[in-house]
């Protein structure tokens, strides 16, 4: 079982702003990596570090972490933006050292 | 730029062993960790350990110990992932690269279906 634990399913309408959040003991110790999986492709990393962004990825995504929550806004949702998001993050256990949460699959209406 | 490109679709009978490859280019072979994440139908991500391509060293999950040996070739820049089969192991079988400064994966291979039927 995760111990990342997040929403199995979000919706947003298109334009508006959706949050996708993480909860695990592990994020009150480290910080949270978002990932985006559309059908049929690897997961791309759209957040990294508290809240850094790689190259290409587009403003409208946002992290932020608070105690044992890790949040992904996404601010104006695009139609694109529809996908399976994964958090994931180090741990503190030898041999489980890193850890995904269960995905969020997120539409856009 | 950074290519990681995995190994082709496999099928498999319970008991049997794979090995999936993960070709890296584009960067410094050694300087980066390789992680293999495993994805069953259906279903989330699960992180399976780590090669440091260094040092050869290696790091499994729990779940896998028993099942998984990961090796690199260092003149091919090539990382494996051996695994020992069981009925429940069908998924897609992904190698992504550490980023340096911190524990995201930057970069991703395609993955590598492996089907697992008796």
């Amino acid at each position: 079982s995760s111990e990342l634990t997040q929403d199995p399913a979000v919706s947003v309408a298109l334009g508006q702003t959706v949050t996708i959040t993480c909860r695990g003991d592990s994020l009150r110790s480290y910080s949270a990596t978002w990932y985006q999986q559309k059908p049929g492709e690897a997961p791309l990393f759209v957040i990294y570090g508290e809240n850094n962004r790689p190259s290409g990825i587009p403003d409208r995504f946002s992290a932020s972490r608070s105690g044992n929550t890790a949040s992904l806004t996404i601010t104006g949702a695009q139609a694109e933006d529809e996908a399976d998001y994964y958090c994931s993050s180090r741990a503190t256990r030898i041999f489980q050292p890193w850890l995904f949460g269960g995905g969020t699959k997120l539409t856009v209406l | 730029q950074v290519h990681l490109a995995q190994s082709g679709a496999e099928m498999k009978k319970p008991g049997a062993s794979v090995r999936v490859s993960c070709k890296a280019s584009g960067y410094t072979f050694t300087d980066y960790y390789i992680h293999w994440v495993r994805q069953a139908p259906g279903q989330g991500l699960e992180w399976m350990g780590w090669i440091n391509p260094n040092s050869g060293d290696t790091n499994y999950a729990q779940n896998f110990q028993a099942w998984v040996t990961m090796t690199r070739d260092t003149f091919i820049t090539t990382v494996y992932m051996d695994m020992r089969l069981g009925p429940g192991d069908t998924g897609v079988y992904y190698c992504a690269r550490q980023a340096l400064a911190d524990s995201s994966f930057d970069h991703w291979g395609q993955g590598s279906l492996v089907t697992v039927s008796s």
